[in-house]
């Protein structure tokens, strides 16, 4: 079966930086995508790989290796605003995405 | 602005009625999706469209309905046949089946 796992939750302090997970087993890949999700509204894009490497956009940055099945969202310089849920999708051989559960960011002070 | 607005933001229902939930873009996009998210669970997919006149079922399309009349709009009908219909209900488009995915505010709808 297709499978995405990410943690459930995570904390960070305000001002460091903190590494989400994301593993996935699907029938193919033709990219993976990171969305930001605030609690109750839409989620909105953050981030697009589909060759392996470091793809950075300001404070935030992704990583992918297809060989590992494994990417990160790496975010910098916390800001209390970052506080949401982070999904991960992959877009499998028939072009369908597959979503993960999200995790859960919560910044503290 | 270009955009995507889902109506109403909440919406209540009383157990064996249809209710139809409303979803339009502006965007130009081909591509429009319906999903359901439930606490814990990643999204899941109801329907999808490519193109005016056609759509496909997703992973969990029994109980519900579409159309797909106009590019702009892609309405979908929560029927009584859905064991369990609360939930947050997210629609999408995209210029193509694999590229960024803009997204509605979301309905909340509740069954009681």
């Amino acid at each position: 079966g297709q499978n995405i796992d990410q943690p459930t939750e995570m904390t960070a302090t305000e001002g460091a930086i903190v590494q989400i997970n994301c593993t996935y087993q699907t029938s193919g890949f033709n990219g993976l995508f990171w969305y930001q999700q605030h609690a109750g509204e839409a989620p909105t894009f953050l981030s697009y790989n589909v060759l392996d490497g470091l793809e950075e956009k300001g404070r935030f940055s992704s990583f992918l290796s297809r060989s590992k099945g494994y990417s990160y969202l790496l975010l910098k310089e916390l800001q209390m605003k970052d506080s949401a849920s982070y999904l991960c999708a992959v877009s499998d051989s028939n072009y369908q995405l597959i979503w993960g559960a999200g995790t859960k960011l919560i910044i503290k002070p | 602005d270009g955009g995507i607005t889902q109506s109403p933001k909440y919406l209540f229902r009383k157990e064996g009625q249809n209710v139809t939930l409303s979803c339009e873009q502006n965007l130009n996009h081909d591509a429009m999706y319906w999903y359901r998210q439930d606490p814990g669970q990643g999204l899941r997919l109801i329907y999808y469209s490519q193109i005016v006149n056609d759509f496909q079922k997703g992973d969990i399309a029994e109980g519900y309905s579409v159309s797909r009349e106009k590019k702009e709009s892609f309405p979908l009908t929560v029927t009584s046949a859905q064991k369990n219909p609360t939930a947050f209900y997210l629609c999408a488009s995209s210029a193509t089946l694999n590229t960024e995915a803009f997204f509605g505010q979301g309905t909340r709808l509740t069954v009681v």
